[in-house]
């Protein structure tokens, strides 16, 4: 079937605004996972889902940053009152398991740009 | 948080040309993985080694994984244009959860 996918590909919002990230994981894969990558850098992890929890969420900046996933599959990362530093590439993942070994399949990733 | 020191940060080389990327770390991995990033997409997986002195190859790229699982390389053999992209190496931390710790990257340009 189809890749992942995310939506939008580009963002641009004002310093303070709230913006949602998309991420449509491969169907069946029950772990999902969230990273940023800033110019320059590799991905950093963010947030690791397993079926609806949140398994991991050690690597969200801080409390402005938020993700769901209420039904298992689609994920969304939500970030409130948008800073310049947030401005980076969000990219989603999804593997079949979570297991260690398991292939992590990357969508094209959301740009984020904030003025 | 455990770090992946990834070197060089920058290759530019011309086509033919062999080329080696390292991979470093202190802490032990239960798996590493390569990848290939090209502008506009997310990275794409080339290779996953799990075992200490492994090696694999595909077609001209060579991965290592380090005896004790800390590092690995990638060696390209007559690099091509098509080579062209940025290349990342992932680890899966035996501790912690799942989620990849990735290296900063190189970019690797291979002009003909």
């Amino acid at each position: 079937g189809a890749g992942v996918s995310q939506t939008p590909s580009n963002k641009v919002t004002e310093k303070g605004k709230y913006v949602e990230l998309r991420c449509d994981p491969i169907s069946g894969h029950t772990a999902l996972y969230w990273y940023r990558q800033s110019l320059g850098q590799g991905p950093e992890f963010l947030i690791y889902f397993q079926g609806t929890g949140a398994a991991d969420d050690s690597g969200l900046p801080n409390d402005r940053f938020f993700a769901v996933r209420p039904e298992g599959s689609v994920s969304t990362l939500k970030i409130q009152r948008t800073e310049r530093g947030d401005s980076a590439v969000y990219l989603c993942a999804s593997s079949a398991s979570g297991a260690g070994t398991d292939t992590q399949y990357f969508g094209p990733g959301t740009r984020l740009t904030v003025l | 948080t455990q770090l992946l020191e990834q070197s060089p940060q920058f290759l530019s080389i011309q086509e033919g040309e062999n080329l080696t990327v390292y991979c470093n770390s202190s802490s032990v991995f239960s798996s590493l993985q390569w990848y290939r990033q090209e502008p506009g997409e997310g990275p794409v997986l080339l290779v996953t080694v799990v075992t200490g002195g492994e090696v694999k190859k595909l077609k001209r790229l060579t991965f290592q994984f380090g005896d004790a699982r800390k590092d690995s390389s990638l060696h390209i053999t007559a690099a091509q244009p098509g080579d062209t992209g940025l290349y990342l190496c992932a680890g899966a931390e035996i501790q912690a959860g799942t989620a990849l710790i990735f290296g900063k990257g190189t970019t690797l340009s291979v002009s003909s």
